[in-house]
């Protein structure tokens, strides 16, 4: 059971360059998250997926898409990579869909630097 | 939309001794709250969490404690080891069909011998 997957580990971009960081949940979790980390300011929400086939916004999504590929997948895209968005990414899933259990499970990370 | 605001952002503490975490949100409909425990390079991971149908919630020498009427939750750690040292998070989530977590921005307890 490797609980959230989270590929690549680290990642350094040229500044406009793309990439898309993958996620994988094998909890049977209805619900995804993106987070992204920076010093000083905790864990701010990019995008989420309460349910295959659904996206939505959080506190900090420009720059970024995302996609629900399945239940189990969650990526997301960096179109034209910007220094700001150098940052720690962390893919998050929960049982979500009224359930009460309402925990969250954290991948390892995405340490990723755009220069 | 939710604010969460924790402090401190840096606690010394011995070892043996207290350590408390404080933090206040703005929305009154969030009903839950975890704390969760980041270590250097590693994923957060949760330690114990709250509803808001319960005051108080222990699990060995951690505690929260929740006040609804004034909007602020602590966690309370008790005897404190070298191994508790690490940054923590407070958040708050909304009822609904995705538990959208709001954080705090952390606190760095290191834990001195």
């Amino acid at each position: 059971n490797a609980g959230v997957t989270q590929t690549p580990k680290f990642q350094v971009l040229k500044t406009g360059q793309s990439m898309t960081l993958q996620c994988a949940q094998d909890m049977n979790h209805n619900s995804m998250y993106w987070y992204r980390q920076d010093p000083g300011m905790g864990l701010r929400l990019i995008y989420y997926s309460a349910s295959e086939g659904t996206t939505d916004k959080g506190e900090v999504p420009n720059g970024y898409n995302v996609s629900r590929l399945n239940k189990r997948e969650f990526s997301l895209r960096l179109e034209s990579a910007a220094p700001s968005q150098t940052s720690v990414y962390f893919c998050a899933s929960s049982k979500g869909w009224g359930s009460f259990d309402t925990e969250a499970f954290f991948g390892q990370g995405t340490r990723l630097t755009v220069v | 939309g939710e604010n969460v605001e924790q402090h401190p952002s840096t606690l010394s503490v011995q070892e043996g001794d207290s350590a408390v975490i404080k933090c206040t949100y703005s929305d009154s409909a969030s009903n839950y709250f975890p704390w969760y425990k980041q270590e250097l390079g590693k994923r957060p991971q949760l330690i114990i969490d709250i509803r808001s149908n319960v005051g108080e919630k222990k699990d060995q020498r951690i505690a929260v404690t929740l006040n609804k009427t004034a909007k602020h939750f602590s966690l309370h750690i008790t005897e404190t080891q070298p191994e508790d040292s690490a940054v923590y998070f407070c958040a708050a989530s909304k009822p609904g069909t995705a538990s959208k977590l709001t954080f705090g921005t952390g606190t760095r307890l290191q834990v001195t011998l």
